[in-house]
């Protein structure tokens, strides 16, 4: 157990419609990390907040969105759904302590029908 | 533009033995890198890193070896046992809290 919790852990919805993932990080860790991992692919970085700022943003689709909130507990949310889109959503917390080493939760697995 | 390639997308080992999972990087200005382990159906699990200013790291099992030069980095497990077969994910990052980049995985069989 990584002390990172995501929910839902399944997600099935249609194409066109609009889902929002949810993360705690690890008691303390101030830095959020969401990831996208599709078949056969590798995990692809989407968006960094730290401290409920927007630090990093990688391949992130503008039909996507986060925030970190105040509780630093973030959220992920995903629109106008295409089928593409289906895939696991890892969300990953970490503390400059750790050596940047990274947490990771169980991941949510969205699918877009 | 894949920054992190692992060539070698699975890797069968005898148990007991040494297993070498290797790792290639592009981008000069990676500074900081790590090695994830990751089990069907769960998240990665963070297993060591390794900055810049050093050549090895070591944390039982595991060693991490860092070539700049060549822009390469591998992990040894020794001895290898089945409990690590996993897919394991080398990542690199600039600057610490900076995006982190992924590799696409090598998956490892530790064969009893």
């Amino acid at each position: 157990d990584s002390g990172v919790t995501q929910t839902p852990k399944h997600l099935i919805t249609a194409t066109g419609q609009r889902v929002t993932l949810r993360c705690s990080p690890r008691s303390g860790d101030l830095s959020v990390y969401w990831y996208q991992q599709s078949l056969d692919q590798g995990l692809q970085f989407l968006i960094q907040y730290y401290n409920g700022e927007e630090r990093a943003k990688g391949n992130i689709l503008e039909r996507f969105s986060a925030q970190q909130f105040p509780d630093l507990h973030s959220e992920l949310n995903l629109s106008s759904l295409e089928l593409g889109d289906s895939a696991l959503y890892f969300c990953a917390s970490s503390v400059e302590s750790s050596g940047w080493g990274q947490f990771f939760g169980p991941g949510t697995r969205l699918t877009v029908l | 533009d894949q920054q992190v390639k692992q060539n070698s997308p699975s890797l069968s080992v005898q148990e007991g033995r040494i297993s070498i999972l290797n790792c290639d990087y592009t981008n000069s200005m990676f500074d900081y890198f790590l090695w994830y382990k990751k089990y069907p159906a769960e998240g990665p699990t963070f297993l060591i890193s390794i900055s810049s200013i050093k050549d090895k790291n070591e944390d039982g099992r595991f060693t991490v070896f860092l070539n700049k030069s060549a822009k390469h980095l591998s992990l040894h497990i020794v001895p290898s046992q089945p409990g690590d077969s996993a897919v394991y994910f080398c990542a690199a990052s600039s600057g610490g809290y900076q995006k982190v980049t992924f590799g696409t995985g090598t998956k490892l069989q530790v064969i009893p």
